[in-house]
């Protein structure tokens, strides 16, 4: 079945400093989804990307589908508090009706 | 806050015992979805309700089974429980069919502990 892999799994930042997360699918995407958990919590959506090259920006957050649609990215500048949680990108899985979540990434921001 | 309720947020189960978690979808929603999550993990999908008719299915064995109401309201019920069913389950709702690219809305989830 599909699945999507997400790097690093964990990454721990000064506030202040930058973070990125990648992920990535072995076959093309027709779109894809950004969700935030915070700890304790439950996933929260944050975008859809769709076109290829697509870049989006929330306030410090830029996200970004690759060319051949196979991966995508997510940008935090200037990382705060705030901004701790686990990030899952996720995809739709076509027939099977079902958002099949990438394996996500940690993000620890230290004050 | 999505608009998603869950009930109960906590419970405590023991080894082949049964539970039904509850969820109500967001007000104009009529699509909800169920997902398991274990401890440092994502979400796993398990099924998807529309029209109260299951309408796609994870792989989940049929000891997790599902039911959606005429007010789109669900019921996730699991039968004989076994200890790697302790996780969070979440249900989320959304108006469009699941894979029409729509984004789901998550309750807070049900923290199911099994013993």
């Amino acid at each position: 079945g599909q699945q999507v892999m997400q790097i690093p799994q964990y990454q721990h930042v000064q506030e202040g400093e930058d973070f990125t997360t990648y992920c990535n699918s072995s076959t093309t995407l027709s779109n894809i989804q950004w969700y935030k958990q915070r700890p304790g919590g439950h996933p929260v959506f944050l975008i859809q990307l769709v076109k290829s090259g697509e870049v989006k920006k929330q306030k410090r957050l830029t996200f970004q589908f690759g060319e051949a649609k196979k991966n995508s990215s997510l940008h935090i500048t200037a990382t705060q508090t705030t901004d701790v949680g686990t990030y899952f990108c996720a995809v739709w899985g076509g027939a099977t009706n079902k958002l099949i979540f990438g394996t996500g990434t940690l993000l620890a921001v230290q004050p | 806050e999505t608009g998603v309720t869950q009930s109960p947020t906590h419970l405590i189960k023991t080894r082949g015992q049964q539970v039904t978690l509850r969820c109500s979808s967001q007000s104009g929603h009529n699509t909800v979805s169920w997902y398991q999550q274990a401890l440092g993990q994502g979400p796993q999908f398990i099924f998807q309700y529309y029209r109260e008719e299951e309408n796609g299915r994870g792989n989940f064995p049929p000891r997790f089974s599902g039911l959606q109401f005429p007010n789109y309201s669900s019921e996730l019920n699991v039968n004989a429980l076994e200890l790697d069913d302790s996780a969070l389950y979440l249900c989320a709702s959304s108006f469009k069919l699941a894979g029409a690219t729509g984004e789901l809305f998550f309750g807070e989830g049900s923290r199911l502990t099994v013993l």
